[in-house]
Order: structure tokens, then sequence, then C-alpha cells
């Protein structure tokens, strides 16, 4: 069966303290990954696309990589702005369905 | 604001009733997405539109949920006999490509 997980569920860092969300998926026929964000009550923002095992993409203080099997999104001297839930989702093809993961919750402290 | 709208922002029924939501999407988009999600959970795929055609249907979308997009534009989920286990946030997402961008969802409420 297809799964995408996301560890940790949640994660709690002081203001500047870099860290790493893991986005590990069993599924076959993988076209690629997409990273979002979303803020309480409201929708998945885009952030990034991945499409092949070795390709990064940069944003601001927000960094995703992808293997054959997992995505990270590394978070670097994070601010309390960047608290907020990241989602990772996998599809098969162009204009197909996402598989979302069920997310990795982030606060960040001053 | 160019984006992806929905309407209402949010919905209270009681059990029983039917509901309809609303999706407008980014204009140059020819397909349309809805999700279901739930509190602590990622969206869940419900189906999908390119412009007027609906293409994929998940098992999760009863017999109870229907969507339509008449004119390839703007697009409709109607739930009837509204459950407890209906309450959700019911997401809208538009593309041209691969890169789906969502509209701010409607939370649905069932008494």
């Amino acid at each position: 069966e297809d799964q995408v997980t996301q560890s940790p569920e949640a994660l709690r860092l002081q203001e500047g303290e870099s860290s790493s969300l893991n986005c590990s998926y069993t599924v076959s026929g993988l076209r690629g990954l997409f990273w979002y964000r979303q803020d309480p009550g409201k929708g998945p923002e885009f952030l990034f696309t991945l499409y092949s095992a070795g390709e990064e993409k940069e944003k601001e203080r927000l960094k995703a990589t992808l293997t054959k099997k997992e995505s990270f999104l590394h978070i670097t001297a994070p601010k309390p702005e960047d608290s907020a839930t990241y989602l990772c989702a996998v599809f098969y093809n162009q204009g197909g369905k996402l598989i979302f993961g069920q997310g990795t919750e982030l606060s960040v402290k001053p | 604001d160019t984006g992806v709208s929905q309407d209402p922002r949010h919905k209270i029924t009681k059990r029983g009733q039917n509901v309809t939501f609303r999706c407008d999407p980014i204009s140059e988009h020819n397909r349309l997405y809805w999700y279901r999600q739930t509190l602590g959970q990622g969206p869940e795929f419900l189906t999908y539109f390119q412009n007027e055609a609906q293409l994929e249907k998940s098992r999760l979308l009863s017999d109870r949920f229907s969507a339509e997009r008449p004119k390839g534009s703007f697009s409709t989920l109607e739930i009837q006999r509204t459950e407890q286990g209906d309450s959700a946030m019911y997401l809208c997402a538009s593309s041209s490509a691969y890169e789906q961008y969502f509209g701010p969802g409607t939370r649905l409420t069932v008494t």
C-alpha cells in the first residue's frame, strides 16, 4: 500500500536552532514530491516541488532535498514566524491526485 | 486576489441536512481537486476534474457525496444526509501542470 510518513509529529525549537523534518514514502511509480506549509485554519501553501533524487530547492530559511526513499526539509536559524504545520505530498503523474503525510507541527519559540 | 476561493468558509449543519460548497479555481487552471482534512491529519483526496470531466473519485467519496464542474470553471461539492463523521475541512485546489494551489477551505461542523 502506498504510504507517506512524516516525522516527528511535533517539533519545538528555540529561535535560531536549526533542525530537519523528514518525509519517507513507499510509493510505486513516484513522479515527484511537494512540500506545503499550513497555518491553523487555512489551506496549504505551496513551497517546493522535487522531481528526482539528488535535487535540492531553497527558499529563505528552508531547503528541501530528495532521495529515492525520503525527503528532508531543513530549517536554518528558524524564527517564530516559521511556526506552522509542514506537509509533504507525493504524486504519480501530472495532474493527478496527491497523497499527503500527516504533517509535522513546528513551533519556534523566541 | 487571483487565488483559489471557497464559499462558505464555515458551515454548521444538523445531521441529516444537505450542504453544498463552492470552489472557484485560479482562472487559467484546467484541473480542479477536492480534498478532505480532519484534525491532525494531512488532506485526503476525494475527486478531481480536468475541465468539466470528472476523472477520478476516491473510495472515500460515498454515494452521499457528489461533485460537479458544469462549465469547466467553478465546482460544487454536495453532501446529502450529513453525518457527524462528515465534520472536517473541505479543501479545493487547482492546477495547470504539476503544482496544486489550495484555497482557504470550508470548515463543516455537523451537530
